[in-house]
């Protein structure tokens, strides 16, 4: 498995504001994604995140609010901005590691954001 | 439809009973299959995968039925430490994308 770390852990945020999230890991990873779960629901997933091109969003989520990086294979960044309360969740990043079967290829997630909006 | 369908629970059940959750998916094309634990406030982490011959780890079994379009998760034994949410995961035939169900609530009572 890959060992994923997020930053930050948790933050409380006005709104209005910007909040940058990143996600990195120790190996290089073929795909990551973010994910959004909000107090007593499942994970939706927000965008997958693209090696060196923009990243694919899911119905729902754009670019605007939700800007993402990924530099490399090993680090992505996600943006909440202009945030509203509604936006006050656990955010997660996650990924699939490299070089696995199909049959058995599965996800890893990072700790997670917790955010809070005022 | 969703693409993953789980009852949320809670179950609610004794030390040492016998519990078992199903799962539905709609695309017959998908191509994985895994059972993920959540606990309170943390991520969500790998329980198992599911495989075509059904696999056991453990006080945990997990069977895939692809003619039903369902993955079930017998847990054996049920210890305090079992109390979780189960979620249930399925991936298309192109691994491009994860869909997860809503999980099943599991309280494991004294």
């Amino acid at each position: 498995s890959a060992v994923i770390s997020q930053k930050p852990s948790r933050d409380i945020c006005q709104r209005g504001t910007s909040l940058t999230i990143q996600c990195q890991v120790d190996s290089q990873v073929t795909m990551m994604f973010w994910y959004r779960q909000q107090p007593g629901q499942s994970l939706t997933l927000i965008a997958t995140a693209n090696q060196g091109s923009e990243a694919t969003y899911e119905s729902g989520f754009v670019i605007d609010k939700f800007p993402i990086s990924r530099p490399n294979l090993t680090f992505s960044t996600l943006t909440v901005s202009n945030m509203s309360p509604e936006d006050s969740s656990i955010y997660l990043c996650s990924v699939v590691p490299s070089g696995s079967g199909l049959s058995t290829d599965t996800q890893y997630f990072g700790p997670g954001t917790r955010l809070t909006v005022l | 439809r969703k693409e993953v369908e789980q009852d949320p629970g809670p179950f609610n059940v004794p030390e040492g009973a016998t519990v078992a959750f199903n799962c539905t998916y709609s695309n017959s094309a998908s191509q994985s299959f895994f059972w993920y634990r959540q606990d309170c406030r943390k991520e969500p982490k790998l329980l198992m995968s599911v495989y075509s011959s059904g696999n056991e780890d453990g006080r945990f079994t997990a069977q895939l039925n692809r003619a039903s379009q369902y993955i079930s998760l017998l847990i054996r034994d049920s210890k305090l430490s079992d109390s979780a949410t189960y979620l249930c995961v399925v991936t298309p035939y192109n691994f491009n994308k994860f869909y997860f169900g809503s999980g099943t609530k599991l309280n494991v009572k004294p």
